[in-house]
């Protein structure tokens, strides 16, 4: 079924461990973006990729970072997780900008 | 400072009636709008759109209207089924050098009781 995959489904990590949420599609997207999700704040774009190769900062990007090595696949690197870090992680890609996001099915991490 | 602002955390509807999901915005640059629905541990899924040219938008039971002179606008659901119980998330699109980053709202929780 074509769409996007995410793993892990959950994780809980320990403060100051570094960790890589992984996003891929198969529908050939050229843009991509990864959000979280936190109670009372709706989902907040963290980066967001226009096409292989190039990325760019959304509204929350520090402490996060990103790359698009290919039209696939877009990970996200927590270097150094922090309690605040703590929230539901969404990768979501789209034909290109300003088109429809298509959303997968989230991360739900815990920074302990 | 919330650009996408959804004003009512939850609302109750009961079957068949209608429910209004509302929805402002602050930022003039905003010139298209979604709804997204999410049910529990699953990811947000598209479910109406409407360009800022355009005052109403028509999709089965869902209505979207945008009333750009008061940055507001709002998701009709009639008749409201229990299926439609979800987390309905307002967000906008801006041109210019945001062209493509959605802002989101902060979700109304909507309950359809049978």
């Amino acid at each position: 079924i074509a769409g996007i995959t995410q793993a892990p489904t959950s994780q809980i990590l320990a403060a100051g461990r570094r960790m890589t949420l992984r996003c891929t599609q198969d529908m050939r997207h050229n843009a991509m973006y990864w959000y979280r999700q936190d109670l009372g704040l709706g989902l907040r774009l963290i980066h967001y990729s226009n096409t292989a190769g190039t990325t760019g900062k959304g509204e929350v990007p520090d402490g996060y970072s990103v790359s698009r090595a290919n039209t696939d696949d877009f990970p996200l690197t927590l270097a150094s997780a922090v309690p605040s870090q703590t929230s539901v992680y969404f990768c979501a890609s789209s034909t290109g900008r300003g088109d429809t996001q298509y959303f997968g099915p989230g991360t739900r991490l815990t920074v302990l | 400072d919330q650009q996408v602002k959804q004003n009512s955390p939850s609302l109750s509807v009961q079957e068949g009636r209608i429910s209004i999901l509302n929805c402002d915005y602050t930022n003039s640059m905003f010139d298209y709008f979604l709804w997204y629905k999410k049910y529990p541990a699953e990811g947000p899924t598209f479910l109406i759109s409407i360009s800022s040219i355009k005052d109403k938008n028509e999709d089965g039971r869902f209505t979207v209207f945008l009333n750009k002179s008061a940055k507001h606008l709002s998701l009709h659901i009639v008749p409201s089924q229990p299926g439609d119980s979800a987390v309905y998330f307002c967000a906008a699109l801006a041109g210019g050098t945001s062209y493509g980053k959605l802002t989101f709202g902060q979700g109304t929780i909507l309950t359809v009781h049978p």
